[in-house]
């Protein structure tokens, strides 16, 4: 079984401030997608990163995939109180797994005015 | 298009009642998904279907039924509910190729008492 790590569960920051979420795992996946989810709604596709090393920047939002693509992470840049809500990782197999994703337990972000 | 449609939003269930949660999607994604997102826990993935006609067993499958009849159409069946089934129930879609990106619904917050 593959099990995504997301670190930390919770963060609480002032805006302006910076932060990095951290999605990691000792298994192998063929991509990785970031998705974000706001109170009452389901989870909405930020993006999904398939080579390992590769970077990929979404306005201040950067996403970075780990060299052996068993670890990803989100930089936020001066973070605005529209940053708030659920953020998921979750890592996908390929191969013949179907689509399915193993998603990590989510980082609950507050971005404070 | 409507994307991913889920009914009802909320419900609330004795212990022993039994019910089918509803959704659909009018994007033609041959694959959908199930997901239960208890607190804390991320996304537990019950269910998926590959095309109409094929359905298979994800992680958390116990106390469930689904069935594919159309492409458009995947509903969840509760047959003895249970309050270990109190959760927010989440349907998504994706492509059947490429990096399967999925597409969520807005979902359905069951509490059964």
């Amino acid at each position: 079984t593959q099990l995504l790590e997301q670190s930390p569960q919770f963060l609480s920051i002032q805006e302006g401030e910076n932060l990095t979420v951290y999605c990691n795992s000792s298994s192998v996946f063929s991509s990785l997608q970031w998705y974000r989810q706001e109170p009452g709604e389901g989870p909405v596709l930020l993006v999904t990163v398939v080579t390992g090393g590769e970077v990929k920047k979404l306005k201040r939002l950067t996403f970075q995939f780990g060299d052996a693509r068993k670890d990803s992470s989100l930089h936020i840049t001066a973070a605005q109180p529209g940053d708030t809500g659920l953020y998921l990782c979750a890592g996908s197999a390929g191969g013949t797994s179907y689509g399915k994703l193993t998603f990590g337990q989510g980082t609950i972000l507050t971005v404070h005015p | 298009n409507a994307g991913v449609t889920q009914t009802p939003k909320f419900r609330i269930l004795k212990i022993g009642q039994s019910m089918t949660l509803q959704c659909a999607q009018d994007m033609n994604h041959n694959y959908m998904y199930w997901y239960r997102q208890d607190p804390g826990m991320g996304l537990k993935l019950i269910y998926y279907s590959v095309g109409a006609g094929i359905t298979d067993k994800g992680e958390v499958p116990n106390g469930y039924n689904v069935s594919r009849s159309t492409t458009e159409d995947f509903p969840l069946r509760l047959e003895l509910a249970a309050p270990s089934q109190t959760s927010v129930y989440f349907c998504a879609s994706s492509y059947s190729s490429g990096t399967y990106e999925q597409y969520f619904g807005p979902g359905t917050r069951l509490t059964v008492t």
